[in-house]
């Protein structure tokens, strides 16, 4: 079965930092787009960041909000995709969730598996 | 960016009637339309992309229509496990990829 597993989030103060973890199962992760999404509590779905596949050039963008303070990076040999968040603000609180396009191409990159998202809070 | 605008923000809908939920990007995005399904404490699920395509496992009564800016997703039947929220996003301009803001489909 298709997987993704998205560990540590916590409790953090602010102008803290963490590092998020997904782990992907069951698909050929090396080829993925992998993408993070977050949601504030009761709010909607706000997109983070995507890095492309090696194969694909293996480039990041981020959103306005989160560039030159969170870093997406991945290792192909243990399936692993990583979100790092530094200088963390009260307004990053929010479920974050590991995205892959499987199914999708790059020319049609919709977001067909979802992880089941982990919480960060950023408060004193 | 793109802005997607989804209208109501919340439907109240009887079950076994039909739902008509409304997208609207700030510029055309083509057919790179999706529309996502939340139920509470879950992680969202992709329904349809390209604009009209059900996604693997998807029920045919859910369809979505539409290219430009203007796009519909329609729930023929509403059955109890689809009062949930749902969110379009469009991937044609990207980065970033932009999300609707939601609209709540409630029981009446």
């Amino acid at each position: 079965d298709v997987q993704l597993v998205e560990s540590g989030g916590g409790l953090v103060k602010p102008g803290g930092s963490l590092r998020l973890s997904c782990a992907a199962s069951g698909f050929s992760f090396t080829t993925a787009w992998m993408n993070w999404v977050r949601q504030a509590p009761g709010k909607g779905l706000e997109w983070v960041g995507r890095l492309k596949s090696k194969a694909g050039g293996g480039t990041t963008d981020y959103a306005a909000p989160v560039k030159g303070r969170f870093t997406i990076s991945r290792d192909d040999s243990k399936n692993m995709l990583y979100l790092e968040m530094n200088s963390l603000k009260a307004e990053d609180t929010a479920v974050y969730y590991c995205i892959a396009i499987i199914s999708g191409t790059p020319a049609d990159p919709y977001f067909d598996c979802w992880g089941q998202g982990t919480l960060v809070t950023v408060s004193s | 960016e793109i802005v997607m605008t989804q209208s109501p923000a919340t439907l109240s809908v009887s079950p076994g009637e039909r739902a008509t939920l409304s997208c609207r990007a700030s510029q055309s995005v083509s057919s790179n339309l999706a529309w996502y399904q939340q139920k509470p404490g879950q992680a969202p699920r992709l329904l349809i992309y390209g604009a009209s395509t059900r996604a693997t496992g998807i029920p045919a009564r859910f369809s979505g229509s539409g290219s430009g800016t203007d796009f519909t997703l329609t729930i023929s039947s509403l059955q109890s496990e689809d009062f949930a929220v749902y969110y379009c996003q469009q991937y044609n301009n990207w980065p970033p990829y932009s999300f609707g803001q939601g609209t709540k489909l409630e029981i009446k």
